[in-house]
C-alpha cells in the first residue's frame, strides 16, 4: 500500500525552538507539498518542491523553510517556533499529472 | 493561489437522506481539475471524486456525484443515501496547471442516525 508518512502525529515544542517535521513518500513522486490546516481556513500551501534540491514558496512561507535532499523526503523547518505556528501540518505528494495528491495523516503541532 | 469558496461551515443530514455541499471557485484558466476530499476524524485525506473541466459530463462515484457548472464556476457535491461513515469534513479543491491544489475552508458533515 503506497503512502506518505509523517514522522510524528503529535508534537509539543517550546517557543523559539527549531522544529523539524519530516515527510517520506514511497511512490517515487516528483512533487511534494507542505500545507497547514486551521479551522475556518482550510489548507494553505506553505512550500512545495517539484524535484530534488528544488523548492518554491507557497502562499504562507513566512517563518518556515524546507529541505529536499532526496526525492522521497521533504522536511519542513520552523526556524524559531512561535505560538501562531500551532496548527495541523499536512504533507502530500503527487506525480506530474492531474490525479490529485496522496496525503500523510498529519502532524498536530502545539507551540507553548 | 486560486480562490475556492465553501459557504457552508456545517451541514447535517439524516441517515439515508441526501445532502449537497456547495463550492465555487475563481480562475482564468480554461483547463483545470476539481476535487472533493474527505477528512474523517482519523485526519487522513481521502479523494472522493475528481472532475475534469473540459468534460461536460458530471463525475459520479457510487453514492457521490457532482454538479459541475463551468460557466458559473460552481462545483457542488451530492451525497446520496447518507451513511454514518460519511460523517467527516469535506474539502473542495482546485488543481491549477502548475499542479498546486487550492482548498476551500471545508464543510463539516454530520449524519444523524
Amino acid at each position: 500500500d503506497v503512502k506518505v508518512t509523517q514522522s510524528s502525529r503529535y508534537l509539543v515544542k517550546r517557543t523559539g525552538e527549531k522544529v523539524f517535521l519530516e515527510c517520506v513518500q514511497d511512490m517515487d513522486h516528483e512533487n511534494m507539498f507542505w500545507y497547514r490546516q486551521d479551522p475556518g481556513l482550510g489548507l494553505r500551501l506553505i512550500y512545495f518542491s517539484y524535484d530534488v534540491k528544488m523548492k518554491e514558496k507557497g502562499d504562507i512561507p513566512e517563518g518556515y523553510s524546507v529541505s529536499r535532499e532526496k526525492k522521497e523526503r521533504f522536511s519542513l523547518i520552523l526556524e524559531s517556533a512561535s505560538t501562531n505556528q500551532t496548527s495541523m501540518y499536512l504533507c502530500a505528494s503527487s506525480q506530474i499529472d492531474s490525479y490529485g495528491y496522496t496525503f500523510g495523516s498529519g502532524t498536530r503541532l502545539t507551540v507553548v | 493561489a486560486q480562490t475556492v469558496t465553501q459557504s457552508q461551515p456545517e451541514m447535517s443530514v439524516q441517515e439515508a437522506e441526501t445532502v449537497t455541499l456547495s463550492c465555487t471557485y475563481d480562475t482564468s484558466e480554461s483547463d483545470y481539475y476539481l476535487f472533493w476530499y474527505k477528512q474523517p476524524p482519523s485526519r487522513q485525506m481521502i479523494l472522493v471524486i475528481r472532475q475534469e473541466a473540459y468534460k461536460q459530463q458530471n463525475a459520479t462515484e457510487n453514492r457521490f456525484s457532482v454538479n459541475f457548472q463551468k460557466a458559473a464556476k460552481s462545483f457542488s457535491l451530492k451525497i446520496s443515501d447518507s451513511q454514518l461513515g460519511d460523517a467527516a469534513m469535506y474539502f473542495c479543491a482546485y488543481l491549477s496547471n502548475d499542479y498546486k491544489l487550492s482548498f476551500g475552508a471545508g464543510t463539516t458533515v454530520t449524519v444523524r442516525a
